[in-house]
């Protein structure tokens, strides 16, 4: 596997379900992010991750649970979501810089409808 | 008020003709960064080119290149010699001022719909 994967592709939830998406980058980054991108709407920055810890949650509800065990993994729980979070939802990673060169290496999303 | 403005959410253009998908920002940091990305069908986004906020020359990568106008917050994307592969949507994006750790997520425009006809 190369770059950034996203498992599943798909996935369809019932709004009393758990379920989790998870991300792994096989760039050899440092950081990694959560977003949420809805119809019309721009991308959204839900979570950075930063050498596994925590440095930005967006004002996210708190059915989103994140978790990074690894600067190559991270994963994102959901639970007693609401239709409206149906979204693709998009994993990212990048070396940290001191500089404003972050290119961020994107998965290719996990399309999430809630019913 | 949005941070990244593109005005244009489609557009048709020729095959072979030059394209500019323009963005505005607003920031009132003096150091940012300016990222242009690709999001074909399939959902990936794919990075095109960046423009750092001091960066003298403007941006170039093969058939990209970014028109930065500083004073006027304009970081307009120019594809020149369009391919039927060059459609989809495209995101301009910003990174402000370096807030520490090195990790800063991204703020995104609502993106244009590019479509090349052959």
């Amino acid at each position: 596997e190369t770059g950034v994967t996203q498992t599943p592709r798909h996935l369809v939830m019932g709004m009393t379900n758990k379920k989790s998406l998870k991300c792994e980058q096989h760039l050899g980054h440092n950081a990694m992010y959560w977003y949420k991108q809805s119809a019309k709407k721009p991308l959204e920055l839900m979570f950075v991750y930063n050498f596994k810890e925590q440095t930005e949650n967006n004002s996210v509800p708190s059915r989103f649970s994140p978790e990074c065990p690894n600067s190559s993994h991270l994963f994102l729980h959901l639970h007693t979501l609401q239709p409206e979070d149906s979204a693709l939802y998009l994993c990212a990673s990048s070396q940290t810089s001191s500089g404003n060169y972050n290119e961020q290496f994107f998965g290719p999303g996990t399309r999430l409808t809630v019913l | 008020a949005q941070k990244i403005t593109q005005t244009q959410p489609g557009m048709f253009v020729q095959e072979k003709e030059a394209v500019t998908l323009d963005c505005t920002y607003d920031t009132s940091d003096q150091s940012y960064g300016l990222f242009w990305y690709k999001q074909p069908s399939s959902g990936e986004m794919i990075f095109l080119i960046y423009q750092g906020s001091y960066d003298e020359q403007n941006a170039t990568e093969g058939r990209y290149s970014l028109n930065f106008q500083k004073a006027r917050k304009s970081a307009n994307l120019v594809i020149s010699a369009s391919q039927l592969g060059d459609s989809a949507m495209y995101f301009c994006a910003m990174r402000e001022a370096y807030s520490g750790g090195g990790a800063d997520g991204l703020t995104f425009g609502k993106g244009t719909h590019l479509i090349i006809q052959p």
